[in-house]
């Protein structure tokens, strides 16, 4: 039990369309971050919140952006899907000894 | 910049056999490694990590220990079960003004056959 839970778990949208994930941490993850895991690949870091502010950013364009809320939950929201946007997103958020745990992920299917 | 390189898979043993999966990073400063597991169509399970150098992480049995002189950490179990079957994924902690963030390799799959 990693106190990570995302939703929803699969989703399928259309290109062009705009999506928005949800994950729900534990208190004392006080940081949340977000990760892009194409099929095959290892996870890519999108960006971090702490204490609902975006603090760190990883090589993603301006139409991915999020929100973290006072109760540790947060969304990740993506506009103008594109074909390759196609993955399993992960939200993960930091726990004691800097450990960060992960969500079981939301699967978006871009068609 | 940091990175992380791991061996390429599929690696593919019998139960009961000896594991090693091999982790190498490139870092500056002190980072914490980790390895994580995913099972098929599942998310991320932390499986071990180690926060300084010499240090070694254990869980289920599965071992690996932080090599600051050859930067590696690799992954070790005596003797694989079915169940050990899934991706595993080597990490390190990188540290950039207020980002902590994860860097990953790219997987290595294991498939275990009875």
């Amino acid at each position: 039990e990693t106190g990570v839970t995302q939703s929803p778990t699969h989703l399928i949208k259309t290109r062009g369309q705009q999506v928005t994930l949800r994950c729900s941490s534990q208190s004392g993850h006080n940081t949340v971050s977000w990760y892009q895991q194409a099929l095959g690949q290892g996870p890519q870091f999108i960006f971090q919140y702490y204490r609902e502010e975006e603090n760190g950013r990883g090589n993603f364009p301006p139409r991915f952006s999020g929100l973290q809320f006072p109760n540790y939950s947060s969304e990740l929201n993506v506009n103008a899907l594109e074909l390759d946007d196609s993955a399993l997103y992960l939200c993960a958020g930091r726990g004691s000894g800097n450990t960060i745990y992960f969500g079981e992920g939301s699967w978006l299917t871009v068609v | 910049g940091n990175s992380v390189t791991q061996m390429e898979g599929p690696v593919t043993l019998s139960e009961e056999a000896f594991l090693t999966i091999n982790c190498t990073y490139t870092a500056t400063g002190y980072p914490s490694l980790f390895w994580y597991v995913q099972y098929p169509g599942e998310g991320l399970q932390l499986l071990l990590k180690a926060t300084k150098a010499d240090d070694k992480g254990s869980n289920k049995g599965f071992e690996a220990t932080y090599r600051k002189e050859t930067t590696s950490f690799h992954l070790e179990k005596g003797s694989v079960q079915v169940s050990d079957s899934a991706v595993y994924f080597c990490a390190l902690s990188s540290y950039g003004g207020a980002t902590n963030k994860l860097i990953f390799g790219t997987g290595t799959l294991l498939a275990v056959q009875p």
